[in-house]
C-alpha cells in the first residue's frame, strides 16, 4: 500500500542555517502530496502543498518540489529561524481506491539562536 | 474566527469511566476526522465522516464510538476507557473528503485533547 518514508529527527540547527527535511513515498497513481507544521502544544496546519509532478509548493519561506522520478518531496529552507522549532509531517492524499491521507512520523525540528 | 474546537483540552480519568471528548467547527465542512497521536507511532486515524449521518472507520477504531448528527458536531466516546488509550487527541476537518479526481483538501486541526487513563 501507499506509504510515507521522512527523515528520523530530532534536527537540531542555528539561526539562519539551511534546512532539508527528507520525504519519500510510495504511492499508485498521482497522489496529492503536503508538508504540515505542528507548533509546540498546538494542531497541526498545512505548511504547503503539491496536487501533481514538478510542481513546487511554498509558504513562510519553505519549498518542497514534487519529485516523481525519485518520489519525493523534501521540504527546504534557505534560513530558518527560532520561531520555525517545530515538528513537521509529510503526508500522501491517495488518489487511489484507498481514498487515505497516509502520514510520515514526523521530524521534530529545534532551532538555536 | 474559522476555527476547530476541542474541549475537553486536558483530561485524566479512571479505566472504564465513560467520556467524551467534543470536537466542533464553524466552516461548514463536510469531512471530519479524529486522529490519535503517540510518541514514534506518528498520527493514526480513529474514525473520519464524510457528511451527516455518515461515519466510517479509520486505521484504529477499536474502543472508541463517534456521532455525526450535525455538520458542525464530531464527539469522540470511550465508553470504557483503558490505559492503552492515554494519547494526544486531534479532531480535523475540510470541506469535503477525498474528491473523486483523487485530490485532497487542507485539513484543519483542533487544538488536541491530552486525555490520561489510569
Amino acid at each position: 500500500g501507499d506509504s510515507v518514508t521522512q527523515m528520523e529527527g530530532p534536527v537540531t540547527l542555528s539561526e539562519e542555517a539551511f534546512l532539508t527535511i527528507n520525504c519519500t513515498y510510495t504511492a499508485t497513481g498521482y497522489p496529492s502530496l503536503f508538508w504540515y507544521v505542528q507548533y509546540p502544544g498546538e494542531g497541526l496546519q498545512l505548511l504547503l502543498k503539491a496536487t501533481k509532478a514538478d510542481d513546487k509548493g511554498s509558504n513562510k519561506g519553505f519549498e518542497a518540489t514534487y519529485r516523481k522520478e525519485t518520489t519525493s518531496f523534501h521540504l527546504e529552507k534557505g534560513s530558518v529561524q527560532v520561531s520555525d522549532s517545530a515538528v513537521y509531517f509529510c503526508a500522501l492524499g491517495d488518489a487511489g481506491n484507498n481514498r487515505k491521507l497516509i502520514w510520515g512520523l514526523g521530524t521534530s525540528l529545534a532551532v538555536n539562536p | 474566527e474559522a476555527q476547530v474546537t476541542q474541549n475537553p483540552r486536558y483530561l485524566i480519568t479512571v479505566t472504564g469511566k465513560k467520556l467524551t471528548v467534543t470536537c466542533s467547527q464553524n466552516m461548514n465542512h463536510e469531512y471530519m476526522s479524529w486522529y490519535r497521536q503517540d510518541p514514534g507511532l506518528g498520527l493514526r486515524q480513529i474514525y473520519y465522516s464524510m457528511n451527516v449521518e455518515v461515519t466510517d472507520k479509520g486505521d484504529v477504531p477499536e474502543g472508541y464510538k463517534v456521532s455525526r448528527k450535525e455538520k458542525r458536531n464530531f464527539p469522540l466516546i470511550l465508553e470504557s476507557p483503558s490505559p492503552n488509550q492515554t494519547s494526544l487527541y486531534f479532531c480535523a476537518s475540510s470541506l469535503w473528503g477525498p474528491r473523486t479526481s483523487g485530490r485532497w483538501d487542507e485539513q484543519y486541526f483542533g487544538p488536541g485533547t491530552r486525555l490520561t487513563v489510569t
